[in-house]
């Protein structure tokens, strides 16, 4: 089982709160990914890195923000969250498995903006 | 932009059925990956297929990649409890990062 880490797990905050949800690995992979997943549906990239200091958008647009300063800790940022925020949000570190990129998964955190 | 589609959406089954679930693109795909999401949980890798029409077995799991690299399928023989949950293909794009598809919910009926 991989060692990827995600706090909290589940979270219930205020409309314009400022909020930080935390991912660590200790695999020292270093591509890194935040997915987000509503209840029931497919899983949409919203950031990922490839290590230190790279940081990128991914398919779905997100007003959250990340950044990647040492290779275990890719944390994920929203300034003032709202309603529409509210979701699951999985991170993910890969490495390469026999030719391939595997993906490992943290356990999400659950977040509700009221 | 790329879509992958799975189908079905949702597949309720009595246990010892057996259960598929197909997932399709609109462009070939480069390799697929398959992962299994338990309810609650978190996406886990299952398998990756790279070759036109390769078949490979896990158990009870048969997974297949279409001869077109269009599709891919996987097939569960006599379902258990255990097999509850959500499966999902993943393709890579062109920035060699997993672009899952729709996902289908299996329900395991006692």
């Amino acid at each position: 089982e991989a060692d990827i880490y995600q706090t909290p797990r589940y979270l219930v905050i205020g409309t314009g709160k400022k909020i930080t949800l935390e991912c660590s690995q200790t695999m020292g992979h270093d591509k890194m990914y935040w997915y987000q997943q509503d209840p029931g549906m497919e899983l949409h990239l919203i950031h990922y890195s490839y290590g230190v200091n790279s940081t990128e958008k991914g398919d779905l647009s997100s007003e959250s923000t990340v950044s990647r300063i040492r290779t275990e800790h890719f944390p994920l940022t929203l300034e003032s969250a709202r309603p529409s925020h509210t979701s699951q949000y999985l991170c993910a570190s890969s490495e390469w498995d026999r030719g391939f990129e595997k993906l490992f998964f943290g356990s999400g955190t659950q977040l509700s903006v009221l | 932009g790329q879509q992958v589609m799975q189908i079905p959406q949702y597949q309720h089954v009595q246990e010892g059925e057996d259960f598929t679930t197909y997932c399709n693109s609109s462009t070939t795909l480069s390799n697929i990956q398959w992962y299994k999401q338990r309810p609650g949980g978190h996406p886990v890798f299952l398998i990756q297929l790279v070759k036109s029409g390769e078949v490979k077995k896990q158990k009870r799991l048969t997974f297949q990649f279409g001869e077109a690299k269009k599709n891919s399928s996987l097939h569960i023989t006599a379902t258990q409890t255990t097999d509850v949950g959500t499966y999902f293909c993943a393709d890579l794009t062109g920035a060699n990062n997993l672009f899952f598809g729709t996902g289908t919910r299996l329900t395991v009926i006692p």
